[in-house]
């Protein structure tokens, strides 16, 4: 079983609208969590990271927040670009070694 | 700063050939890390190396070999190619510091048929 779920899977949002992306792990024990965009025919690049006592972290228009106790994680993304067209790949790092867990990833169209 | 590069960007196999995928970094990362992404599916951790001279296997590393000679370079080999390696592989590498901010290659998309 994945350690890291994610969803929706996929996703169709209407140009300068919000959408929120959920991530669900069960890593134990938590270091932890990073969200990547990436982009198609690319790599991934990291977007933001939560370590285990923060709540909510934001870069530019996204959103990142963290329940620890719940082991959930979401990312909002705010007035919706074209250029957010991307998956993003949820990804959760075990403590005590290098060892990182990733989810699926939510693939995010957005459509004009 | 070129970041991590890998070579080729796209490659046709014919089943039963053997290929060598190229990745190099220039940023003295210590960790470097081969994975496959299948379309659908999360990446998929192959080979890992924690610096020069030591390497290790992941998730699924059959049918794959790597070599970690010096720091900069990471190459992945196919020794006999098979239709279940058609995939896009990822190269990423990160530093002992920032254990989780892996940096990654555009990628390599590879069809054996």
């Amino acid at each position: 079983k994945n350690q890291v779920e994610q969803s929706p899977q996929s996703l169709i949002i209407l140009e300068g609208k919000n959408c929120t992306l959920q991530c669900n792990y069960t890593v134990s024990p938590f270091s932890n969590l990073r969200w990547y965009k990436q982009d198609t025919g690319r790599g991934p690049v990291s977007l933001t990271i939560m370590t285990f006592s923060e709540n909510t972290k934001s870069n530019g228009r996204y959103t990142a927040t963290l329940d620890a106790d719940t082991k959930q994680s979401s990312l909002h993304i705010t007035a919706s670009q074209l250029s957010d067209s991307a998956s993003y790949i949820c990804v959760v790092s075990e403590e005590g070694n290098n060892r990182l867990a990733f989810g699926k990833g939510n693939q995010v169209v957005v459509i004009p | 700063n070129a970041g991590v590069t890998q070579t080729p960007k796209f490659r046709i196999l014919k089943i039963g050939q053997s290929m060598t995928l190229q990745c190099t970094q220039d940023m003295n990362h210590n960790y470097m890390y081969w994975y496959r992404q299948d379309p659908g599916m999360g990446l998929k951790l192959i080979y890992y190396s924690v610096g020069a001279g030591i390497t290790d296997k992941g998730e699924v590393p059959n049918g794959y070999n790597v070599s970690r000679s010096t720091t900069e370079d990471f190459p992945l080999r196919l020794e006999l190619a098979a239709p279940s390696q058609t995939s896009v592989y990822f190269c990423a590498s990160n530093s002992i510091d920032r254990a989780n901010v892996l940096t990654f290659g555009a990628g390599s998309r590879l069809t054996v048929l």
